[in-house]
């Protein structure tokens, strides 16, 4: 079954303990995307990756970091979260036809607490 | 910058209801533009598309039209069910950079 999967899909953790969430995808795609959704301000992206060693900042990367070695992984970082990094996250991937659109695929979401 | 706007939610309908939810867009260059839904408890999941203007998108018995002229991608149905309570997201592409909307609620009452 063609899936991004997400793990794990709860945290909570404290201030300044580094964290990773892993996200997976099974379909060859070379777009992946990180965003978080917050109450009233929709999903806003945090980093992308055209393909294998490839990233770019989206809107809000501040407090992010992301890698892509393999092209089926691409793993958030949070080297010391901050409460204000509450929130839901999903990871997202997508093939890249000619003039880069298409269709993204979602994960299921990373429901993460800062205390 | 690239931004979607939507109205403001939450939408409450009767069952068998018209909808529209509006969505109107800022963008450089020729942005595609998406409808996607979310199921409480759920990740997004792709309604319809427009890649260039003109173009209609549907699935599900939604419609939306690329209006380049009023910037607009405006989200139709024209009987709602109870099963499409959900928020929707309009959504552009224009680069690489996916930027979506805020999201409106839609609660479909029996």
């Amino acid at each position: 079954e063609a899936q991004v999967t997400q793990n794990p899909r709860y945290l909570i953790t404290v201030t300044g303990k580094k964290l990773t969430v892993t996200c997976s995808q099974n379909m060859n795609h070379e777009y992946m995307s990180w965003y978080r959704q917050d109450p009233g301000l929709g999903l806003r992206q945090i980093y992308y990756s055209m393909n294998v060693e490839v990233t770019d900042k989206g809107d809000v990367p501040e407090g992010y970091k992301v890698s892509r070695k393999e092209k089926r992984n691409f793993p958030l970082i949070l080297e010391s979260p901050s409460p204000n990094q509450t929130s839901l996250y999903f990871c997202a991937s997508s093939t890249r036809l000619a003039g880069g659109r298409d269709t993204q695929y979602f994960g299921p979401g990373t429901r993460l607490t800062v205390l | 910058g690239n931004s979607v706007t939507q109205m403001e939610g939450p939408v409450t309908l009767s069952e068998e209801a018209f909808l529209t939810i509006n969505c109107t867009y800022t963008a450089t260059g020729y942005p595609s533009l998406f409808w996607y839904v979310q199921y409480p408890g759920e990740g997004l999941q792709l309604l319809l598309k427009a890649t260039k203007a003109d173009d209609k998108g549907s699935n599900k018995g939604f419609e939306a039209t690329y209006r380049k002229e009023t910037t607009s991608f405006h989200l139709e149905k024209g009987s709602v069910q109870v099963s499409d309570s959900a928020v929707y997201f309009c959504a552009l592409i224009s680069g690489q950079n996916f930027v979506f909307g805020p999201g409106t609620r839609l609660s479909v009452l029996p």
